[in-house]
Order: structure tokens, then C-alpha cells, then sequence
């Protein structure tokens, strides 16, 4: 069964770095999206990407952040600057139109 | 806004224990609905969907559903729990078909004792 792939599983960064996590979703998926948990906190939900382009956005998702579809396959989230609050389990999701598969995230601890 | 609320924070049942996990949601329109379940250390998993139709609805692992409209619930059951049913599970709803943002409920931890 085809699954959402994330790499790297753990990324440990210097506040003020770039990072940048990468997602492979699953191959007829039309829809992709990043979330985020911090730890004890809920999923929340940062972008969803349709059609080559940013569909909705939440408020989270600020001037720091972009999204790309480089190659057809792969689906990556970019922090330019990342800061302390940056922290959490970041978790790629895509879906064919109403059923969200997610990907086994990607924590990211910010030093 | 859309909301969904998961008023157990943390469960513990024995074996061969009956659960049900609360989910409510608050949203005027149509309104899709899931469980995920996340095991230790790994991702979330799908367990089951409403979106029309029946409102009782199985998923995976002996796991049910039920969507009472009347009481914006969205309560997952299931008869007889086991110990590797040891996880976090979250309800989600979503307000249209197509590239909607799910919104999750904060999750229940479930620790089953053997």
C-alpha cells in the first residue's frame, strides 16, 4: 500500500537557520499538506497546495515559510529563520480529493 | 470557525474493556468526519470516515463510529479493547470536499493495561 514518505526523520537546527523538510506524497494525489504538533499540543493545520499553487494558508504560516513542488514528486516546507516556537512534529499529508493520508513526520528541535 | 473538542485527555482500561472515546464538533454546515489513530513513535493512520449514508460507520481494528447530527458528536467505540490498542487517538472534521484543512480535537491518550 503506498504510504506519504518524510525525510529526514529528525532535524536538529541552530535558531536563525534554514531548514527545509521534504515529503514525498502518494503518487495519483492531487492535494498536499503540511501540519504541525508541538509537543502536548494539537495538530494544526499550516498549508494545503493544489495545482501548483498555495490554496489556503492559516495564520501560522507566515512570511518564514514557502512550500514547493520542485519536481512533480517531491513536496517540501521551508522555515528561512527558524525560531524556538519553530519546534515540533511537522507532518506532510496528501490526499485524492477528501481522505487526508499522512506521512510520519519530521520533528524538528530548534537550538 | 469550525472547532472540534475531545473532552478525555487520557484513558486508562483494562483488557477486554468496552471504550468510547467523546468527539464533538462545531460547524453549521456539511461536515465530514475521521478518526486517526497514532501508535507510539509512529504516524497518523486513518481508522475510519463518516460522510454521508449510514451513520454508523467501521473502520479498521474492530474500531466503529456513530455521527448523531442532533448532538455533534462523533463517538469512536469499540467493544472489547486490546493492549496494542495503546495509542493517541484524534478526531478531525472537515467542512467541504476537495483541499479543505482538517481541524483536530487536542486527542485522547488511551493506555490499555494488560
Amino acid at each position: 500500500e503506498p504510504e506519504v514518505t518524510q525525510t529526514p526523520s529528525h532535524q536538529v537546527t541552530q535558531m536563525g537557520q534554514e531548514v527545509i523538510l521534504r515529503c514525498v506524497p502518494i503518487s495519483n494525489h492531487l492535494y498536499f499538506y503540511w501540519y504541525r504538533q508541538i509537543l502536548g499540543q494539537k495538530v494544526e493545520f499550516l498549508v494545503s497546495f493544489y495545482n501548483n499553487e498555495i490554496s489556503e494558508k492559516s495564520e501560522i504560516f507566515d512570511d518564514q515559510f514557502s512550500v514547493e513542488r520542485p519536481d512533480g514528486s517531491n513536496f517540501t516546507l521551508k522555515i528561512r529563520s527558524t525560531k524556538l516556537e519553530d519546534s515540533a512534529m511537522y507532518f506532510c499529508a496528501s490526499s485524492p480529493r477528501d481522505t487526508q493520508y499522512f506521512g510520519p513526520g519530521t520533528r524538528l528541535t530548534v537550538l | 470557525a469550525q472547532s472540534v473538542s475531545q473532552h478525555n485527555h487520557h484513558v486508562i482500561l483494562s483488557e477486554a474493556a468496552s471504550l468510547e472515546l467523546g468527539c464533538n464538533y462545531s460547524y453549521g454546515g456539511t461536515v465530514n468526519l475521521f478518526w486517526y489513530v497514532q501508535y507510539p513513535g509512529q504516524h497518523l493512520q486513518l481508522l475510519l470516515k463518516y460522510f454521508s449514508g449510514d451513520p454508523l460507520v467501521k473502520g479498521i481494528k474492530g474500531f466503529e463510529a456513530e455521527f448523531i447530527k442532533s448532538k455533534f458528536s462523533f463517538n469512536l467505540r469499540k467493544p472489547s479493547v486490546q493492549w496494542s490498542d495503546t495509542a493517541e487517538y484524534f478526531c478531525a472534521a472537515l467542512s467541504n470536499f476537495g483541499n479543505e484543512k482538517l481541524t483536530f480535537g487536542t486527542g485522547t491518550r488511551l493506555t490499555i493495561i494488560p
